[in-house]
């Protein structure tokens, strides 16, 4: 079955160091996103990539870095800049290309998420 | 700014009752209305997506409606059960403007 899988489901890590959030699909998407859902906030996306090798930011990408060397595959880095990464992180993807195109039909598909916990 | 405003944050219903869940936006050019659910700690997964030149989807005892006018689409959930409890959000899709979801509804179907 296609999909997108998010690895690990819980991670923690102490205050101070990086950590990797991997993000895998084999839908053969364009492109992918990761979002960050706090309780009481809903989703705010982070970054998103339409093609490999290009990403852009969203609207909280300050402490997050990604990278989109293949096109099943969006890491994303939770570095120690970011000063409140706990959170439940979320990545998504869809087969058009782009955040802000104007020709959509198809839905976003999610991942299950990985659950950070930073002390 | 697009604003994706979900009311009430949550729900509680007894078993076999019909329900709607409302989602109103703020800009009229819209190109899709997709409706999620999430289970607590899971992903999100697409119940209906409704296109921009469609009025409503149906999915079983699911139907979505958008009303582009009014700035509305509802999910409709027919005969609840305690499986449908989970939080519901919807999602605009802009054009040219980004993906905005709304915070959702947490639904509680009791028996």
């Amino acid at each position: 079955d296609g999909g997108i899988t998010q690895s690990p489901k819980y991670l923690f890590r102490k205050e101070g160091q990086n950590v990797t959030l991997s993000c895998e699909q084999n839908l053969n998407h364009d492109a992918m996103y990761w979002y960050r859902q706090d309780p009481g906030q809903g989703l705010r996306l982070i970054y998103y990539s339409q093609i490999v090798n290009d990403f852009q930011k969203g609207d909280i990408a300050e402490g997050y870095s990604v990278s989109r060397e293949k096109k099943e595959s969006f890491p994303l880095t939770v570095t120690s800049a970011q000063k409140n990464p706990t959170a439940f992180y979320l990545c998504a993807s869809s087969p058009l290309g782009g955040h802000r195109t104007s020709s959509y039909n198809s839905p976003l598909h999610f991942g299950n998420g990985t659950r950070l916990t930073v002390t | 700014k697009q604003e994706v405003t979900q009311i009430p944050a949550a729900l509680s219903v007894p078993e076999g009752e019909n329900l709607v869940l409302n989602c109103s936006f703020t800009d009229s050019a819209i190109y899709n209305l997709q409706w999620f659910r999430q289970d607590p700690g899971k992903g999100l997964t697409s119940l209906l997506l409704i296109q921009s030149s469609q009025r409503e989807q149906t999915s079983g005892r699911l139907n979505a409606s958008l009303d582009k006018s009014s700035g509305r689409s509802t999910l409709y959930i027919a005969a609840s059960q305690p499986g449908d409890s989970a939080t519901y959000l919807c999602l605009f899709w802009g054009a040219n403007s980004k993906l905005t979801f709304g915070k959702g509804i947490t639904l509680s179907v009791r028996p």
